[in-house]
């Protein structure tokens, strides 16, 4: 089984839709990250968690939303979808190191939104 | 701006041949650089991460240097293999309170038989 599990993997919906992707983790990581990929740019973060009591804003958090549910689980949630934000969403986690330490990757939802 | 800045965007070599990617970053303060390769549908997955002391360093056949005073890195493959083809994407960390991530584009890499 997957380390970071990413749920749907693909997702057709409609503008005004909520929408919820869901991240789970087996690796006992603190922190939990979700990024947005598009083509031609690098990953950029929407969202970042170090702890469960812990949410924080990211370069491009506007029309998004998360909850950490437990260590191991972290949602990302667009209350109403639209257009523009058709593209690939990952989760990613690390560990408490000093920042010396990889993040590690889901396979990521392709979410489009007509 | 914090940025990085990869060449070439894309690139096709056969099988069995070396290449180099280049990765060049306007950061600061700088933690470490780091590379990651991400196939086709997948997620990324890190090659390696280096600190500013660190000039080179390897995992089997990447072998990634680092020159922090011209803020340049490169990721060298050899002898490549059809399943190098992929995405290589360097990455430089700030060192501030979270060691924030700035992604490059990615190359693009396509090994032909």
């Amino acid at each position: 089984d997957a380390d970071v599990t990413q749920t749907p993997r693909n997702r057709i919906t409609k503008t005004g839709k909520r929408i919820m992707l869901e991240c789970s983790q087996t690796k006992g990581h603190d922190r939990m990250y979700w990024y947005r990929q598009d083509p031609g740019l690098g990953l950029r973060l929407i969202y970042y968690s170090f702890d469960v009591k812990d949410i924080n804003k990211g370069e491009i958090s506007d029309g998004y939303s998360v909850s950490r549910q437990a260590q191991a689980k972290f949602s990302l949630s667009l209350e109403s979808a639209i257009p523009n934000q058709t593209a690939l969403y990952f989760c990613a986690t690390s560990d408490n190191s000093q920042g010396r330490q990889p993040q590690h990757f889901g396979d990521g939802t392709r979410l489009s939104i007509l | 701006k914090n940025q990085v800045e990869q060449s070439p965007q894309s690139l096709i070599i056969l099988e069995g041949k070396n290449c180099t990617l280049q990765c060049n970053y306007t950061v600061s303060p700088f933690s470490n650089l780091r590379w990651y390769k991400q196939d086709t549908g997948r997620g990324p997955v890190s090659l390696t991460i280096m600190t500013f002391s660190e000039n080179t360093k390897s995992n089997g056949r990447y072998t990634a240097t680092l020159d922090a005073d011209t803020k340049q890195s490169s990721l060298h493959i050899t002898a490549s293999q059809l399943s190098d083809s992929a995405s290589y994407i360097c990455v430089a960390a700030l060192r501030d309170s979270n060691y924030q991530l700035i992604w490059g584009a990615g190359t693009k890499l396509i090994i032909k038989p």
